[in-house]
């Protein structure tokens, strides 16, 4: 079953602009992470934002989590038309859960030149 | 180094047969884990395996879904007398521990298709 949502279901922008995408989820957590998937194949991990962490940077990306609002944000800066993927939050450490991911159910972002 | 990898990358099949999957982590990880992707349900844990302990197959969806992992490294998952429901991508990933803090890198994932 799905940990969270993701919003919005799809985002199409210029290339350039800022990309922001939204992710809730359900339960007390340890870790949230942010994927990439291409084409629908495998997934590279972009994030990962600890529990006690608000904010985090890598380089064109800034991740944000607000545990009392159960939700995180990843903002792609000066979008590049390489950026057009889907984009997953995924939640680790879940208590009671092991250390299996629960995925979001995605963002697929398309930028355009 | 080496990535995760997956054989093979496209399997059709047909109903009722079954299916042999194969995931090689990366070198020194201890903990493995099998996802699968499909149009309906979105990506779903599997099973995952962390050295020698008992794996925690609690996302397998029915007793026709197994895993070994053999030697601490290379795995396998078998889909038995196969439905059409089966068709997904089934993704691979590997982690240094099993450390909720530890990022999992996937692999490219198998294409199963159930004719």
């Amino acid at each position: 079953s799905q940990q969270g949502e993701e919003d919005p279901q799809a985002l199409s922008i210029q290339e350039g602009e800022n990309a922001t995408m939204n992710c809730s989820y359900k339960t007390s957590i340890n870790n949230l992470q942010w994927y990439r998937q291409n084409s629908g194949r495998g997934l590279v991990h972009l994030i990962l934002i600890r529990s006690n962490e608000r904010e985090k940077h890598s380089g064109r990306l800034r991740v944000t989590l607000d545990t009392s609002k159960k939700s995180s944000s990843l903002l792609i800066t000066a979008s590049r038309a390489a950026d057009t993927a889907s984009y997953f939050c995924a939640t680790g450490g879940v208590t009671g859960g092991g250390n299996k991911l629960t995925f979001g159910t995605g963002t697929q972002l398309k930028v355009e030149l | 180094g080496a990535g995760v990898s997956q054989s093979p990358s496209n399997k059709v099949t047909e109903k009722g047969k079954d299916v042999e999957l194969r995931c090689d982590p990366i070198s020194g990880h201890t903990a493995l884990y099998w996802y699968r992707q499909s149009l309906g349900q979105g990506l779903e844990f599997l099973i995952y395996f962390q050295g020698n302990s008992a794996p925690d197959k609690s996302g397998l969806p029915s007793d026709r879904f197994s895993a070994e992992r053999t030697g601490g490294s290379v795995s396998t998952l078998t889909i038995q007398r196969t439905q059409q429901e089966d068709s997904a991508v089934y993704l691979c990933a590997s982690s240094l521990f099993q450390d909720p803090q530890e990022t999992q890198y996937f692999g490219p994932g198998t294409r199963l298709l159930v004719l």
